[in-house]
């Protein structure tokens, strides 16, 4: 199976910050990527699908980019209110393997 | 608005079988793929299972094949998982999941509408 990394695992990051995580596949999955973000004791919630399609109602200030093996999320203007743990996720074939998470913090 | 809701969950033996439901509204249900995914407290996300829009493409996770069935009934919109031989690491929150065919790859994709999720116990 295909597996997914993220880095860093945690990190913690002033408002208005621009924060970046990193998701790796361990073989190339073109842009079938998607990224949640889950609060705490919330659902997981999608933000982008396809690598860097914003789903819908999601603000723009996450964006996404990449495709084969490697991939970004930025946030570009951090908020209180974006607190969570986000997870990656390939879907080009089964299973599609969720990455191990990256928790965000606010400084 | 989509709405899934997820039924079904509890306190079971090791050994023993449940059957999850999730009955959804809100959307063109035989148009979308259906999903199970499930979370231990505290823990990252499993995916599960996936069905297919008309149940032609069904995948399952290396940890409960041959164990779950995952399976739809479209004129009920509703999904089901059926679980047999359950241990204590199939202890989690199981979550139903969906997302327009369109923008899957043969019955697999991201998960965009979530049910609040079911608990599932195994413990003697």
């Amino acid at each position: 199976d295909i597996q997914m990394t993220q880095s860093p695992s945690s990190l913690s990051a002033s408002v208005g910050d621009r924060v970046t995580i990193t998701c790796r596949a361990s073989q190339g999955i073109s842009t079938y990527l998607a990224w949640y973000q889950q609060r705490p004791g919330e659902l997981p919630k999608l933000l982008i699908y396809l690598a860097s399609t914003l789903q819908s109602g999601v603000p723009s200030r996450f964006s996404g980019s990449g495709s084969g093996t490697d991939f970004t999320l930025t946030i570009s203007n951090l908020q209180p209110e974006d607190v969570a743990t986000y997870y990656c996720q390939r879907y080009n074939i089964a299973p599609p393997t969720f990455g191990p998470g990256t928790k965000v913090d606010i400084k | 608005d989509v709405l899934l809701v997820e039924s079904g969950g509890g306190l079971v033996k090791p050994g023993g079988s449940l059957r999850l439901s999730c009955a959804a509204s809100g959307f063109t249900f035989n148009s979308y793929v259906m999903t199970w995914v499930r979370q231990t407290p505290g823990k990252g996300l499993e995916w599960v299972s996936s069905i297919s829009d008309r149940g032609t493409f069904i995948n399952y996770a290396d940890s409960v094949k041959g164990r779950f069935t995952i399976s739809r009934d479209n004129s009920k919109n509703s999904l089901f998982l059926h679980m047999n031989s359950l241990t204590a690491d199939d202890t989690a929150i199981y979550y139903c999941a969906t997302f327009p065919t369109a923008l899957t790859v043969f019955g697999v994709g991201p998960s965009g509408y979530w049910g609040q999720g079911t608990l599932v116990t195994v413990s003697s």
